[in-house]
């Protein structure tokens, strides 16, 4: 089966970081993306992990443990457009699970 | 720019019509997804195909089908929708099926009256 959790929703201060975490527990594991998803907006690749260690991509980082199924996204510098979901998913035989997303809510 | 086109935005049918949502791409990508999200959750694949091949997920329900006429193009048919299938219909591509990241459409909100 396949179990993927995030927290709901996360509140930040603008020019803060924060640290979006994400567990899995999946039957087979080819690698773990992140997505932003602005409100009624298609979600948006961020960042790709298929190697234990630190992704960076500008103010975007994201984190892979494949012995504990654990990853997070780190957004640094915050601002207020970076208020959208943040997916989790992760990848297998070609398909993509997702999780049900961390609502980031950025406030001045 | 190369992308992945959905028409249209918002599509409301009748309880029981049959309706179907279209999905383009220049990406020239071998995969397309069609995925059925609800607000607050995860974006649920339906089905997909590699190029003319058709993988349907177990729990699809029978009243949604799909075709892909060509590498472009990829239709989602609804054939009785019910309440219950008001949702955000998105479209995804990738290259190929090596862990590729996917592009989204902006989807087509689907409402039932």
């Amino acid at each position: 089966g396949q179990n993927i959790d995030q927290p709901t929703e996360m509140t930040a201060t603008e020019g803060a970081i924060v640290q979006i975490n994400c567990t899995y527990q999946t039957s087979g594991f080819n690698g773990l993306f992140w997505y932003q998803q602005h409100a009624g907006e298609a979600p948006t690749f961020l960042s790709y992990n298929v190697l234990d260690g630190l992704e960076e991509k500008g103010r975007f980082s994201s984190f892979l443990s494949r012995s504990k199924g654990y990853s997070y996204l780190l957004l640094k510098e915050l601002q207020m457009k970076d208020s959208a979901s943040y997916l989790c998913a992760v990848s297998n035989a070609g398909k993509s699970t997702f999780g049900d997303g961390t609502t980031l809510t950025v406030k001045p | 720019d190369a992308m992945v086109i959905q028409n249209p935005r918002y599509q409301v049918t009748q309880f029981g019509k049959p309706v179907t949502l279209s999905c383009s791409q220049t990406l020239n990508h071998n995969v397309m997804y069609w995925y059925q999200q609800k607000s607050s959750q995860a974006p649920k694949l339906l089905f997909h195909y590699y190029d003319k091949d058709f993988n349907n997920e177990a729990d699809t329900p029978d009243n949604f089908q799909s075709r892909r006429p060509n590498t472009s193009f990829c239709f989602l048919d609804i054939r009785s929708p019910g309440l219950g299938d008001a949702a955000m219909y998105l479209c995804a591509t990738s290259l190929d099926r090596s862990n590729q990241p996917q592009h989204f459409g902006d989807g087509t909100r689907l409402s039932i009256l």
